[in-house]
């Protein structure tokens, strides 16, 4: 069965260090990845995507994740974390003609001073 | 441009009652999906529309139903409403077998 988990719900980091979002997915074919950030009263705006090719994908606002196949992981990365970043992060996984999706719970971020 | 385009933004229902929810899609865009978020989850996938037909379907019951009409906006309807579709509604439109979807930003369902 096609799923995607989050291991962290919340995760606290500073302004100016370093932020890792983990994401573990399980789906029987070629995985098509998603990030996508959600903000207090907006929609889902998407971080970066990966389909095949370089396994390390780069997104808007700084934002780059790694896809590892033997680990079936696509974390997100960022060497150093604005207060602007907080925000509720969610790791998607798409069918191969994009007609369904499935998102994991997702993580909260807050950035401390 | 407008972007995606949700109403009502909050909506108060009871139990046991109906509720539409409307969609308008990206300029140029012909696909239009239907999530429910509830709190503190992610956003799980009900239905996909294209064509004004339902394309795929996410496991969730008959009670949720819905209509995409020949300008591409979409409607979302539950019947029968429970205090478990307390959630925040949201509608994504792409194109055809893109990629690429465009949330709105919901409507917040409340079942008292």
């Amino acid at each position: 069965a096609q799923s995607v988990t989050q291991p962290d719900i919340h995760i606290t980091v500073s302004e100016g260090a370093s932020l890792e979002l983990r994401c573990n997915y399980s789906y029987g074919a070629t995985p098509y990845l998603f990030w996508y950030v959600q903000s207090p009263g907006q929609g889902l705006q998407l971080l970066l995507k990966y389909f095949s090719g370089d396994t390390l994908v780069q997104g808007i606002k700084g934002f780059e994740a790694e896809f590892k196949r033997s680990q079936s992981s696509f974390n997100l990365r960022k060497p150093s974390v604005h207060w602007s970043d907080a925000a509720e992060y969610f790791c998607a996984v798409g069918s191969y003609n994009f007609n369904k999706f499935y998102f994991g719970s997702g993580t909260k971020l807050n950035v401390k001073p | 441009d407008a972007g995606v385009t949700q109403s009502p933004t909050h909506l108060i229902k009871t139990r046991g009652q109906q509720v539409t929810l409307r969609c308008s899609p990206k300029s140029g865009h012909d696909t239009v999906s239907w999530y429910q978020q509830a709190l503190g989850q992610g956003p799980q996938f009900i239905f996909q529309y294209y064509e004004e037909e339902e394309r795929q379907r996410g496991n969730f019951p008959d009670r949720f139903s819905g209509h995409q009409f020949p300008n591409y906006s979409s409607e979302l309807n539950v019947n029968a409403l429970l205090l478990g579709d307390s959630a925040l509604y949201l509608c994504a439109s792409s194109l055809q077998d893109s990629d690429t979807q465009y949330f709105g930003p919901g409507t917040r369902l409340t079942v008292l």
